[in-house]
């Protein structure tokens, strides 16, 4: 089966500038997750999509970036205006929710964003 | 809530030598737990998850890892590296199977690999 798509794959914007990142899940996956990776450090999680609705959008900076997921399949994440420490590598992951057990996300490549 | 410590940063061995990479966990129920490895400019990759099974947990690439309740632990071990083992792991949690629950991850080890 296909994999998680993220486009772009890189992208360099100067501050204050808006910048937005597409996902499309694997097929049939319901649940989506946005994560956060600064240089040297783990992932964090951005905000978790059931479907089209939020499930976890806890650790979001709603000031500044928004996500949404359109009739619960491709989501996309915008920041506006963007700050130096946004500079990160923007990590979708999908994972289906009926017929198993096991927690296992699949992971995109991921969109490395540079704040200028 | 839930949290992982990887004790070491950055590991480097010799080609053909033991890898340990050591992770301890915190949960106030019991965890799913799991290593994914990241390879420079490469998505993330599961290599194992230990979901409340077997405590001896077999991935890929010849990578195993052990669960140990008593110690809170979950290292991550290979017999014998080599140079394609040289990437970022990082040890997760999560608390509740079949939920698509939040992964926790930990800050990551550097592993490198010495010829």
């Amino acid at each position: 089966e296909a994999g998680v798509a993220q486009s772009p794959r890189y992208k360099i914007i100067e501050k204050r500038q808006s910048v937005a990142f597409w996902c499309n899940p694997i097929s049939g996956h319901a649940t989506l997750y946005w994560y956060q990776q600064i240089l040297g450090q783990g992932p964090k999680l951005l905000i978790q999509f059931q479907n089209n609705g939020v499930v976890d959008d806890s650790q979001l900076p709603k000031d500044r970036f928004s996500a949404e997921r359109l009739k619960g399949v491709d989501s996309t994440l915008k920041i506006q205006p963007a700050k130096l420490e946004d500079s990160a590598v923007y990590l979708c992951a999908s994972y289906r929710t009926s017929g198993s057990r096991y927690n296992e996300q699949f992971f995109g490549p991921g969109t490395r964003l540079t704040v200028l | 809530a839930q949290s992982v410590t990887q004790l070491d940063s950055h590991v480097s061995v010799s080609e053909g030598t033991p890898v340990l990479l050591r992770c301890n966990y915190s949960s106030s129920y019991s965890p799913s737990l799991f290593w994914y490895v990241q390879h420079p400019n490469k998505g993330l990759q599961l290599l194992l998850k230990y979901t409340s099974a077997a405590t001896l947990v077999k991935g890929i690439n010849g990578f195993e890892a052990e669960f140990k309740k008593s110690e809170t632990s979950f290292h991550l071990t290979k017999p014998s590296a080599h140079m394609s083992d040289a990437a970022e792991y990082f040890c997760v949690v999560s608390g509740r199977y079949n939920q698509g629950g939040k992964l926790i991850f930990g800050q990551g080890t550097e592993l490198s690999v010495k010829p």
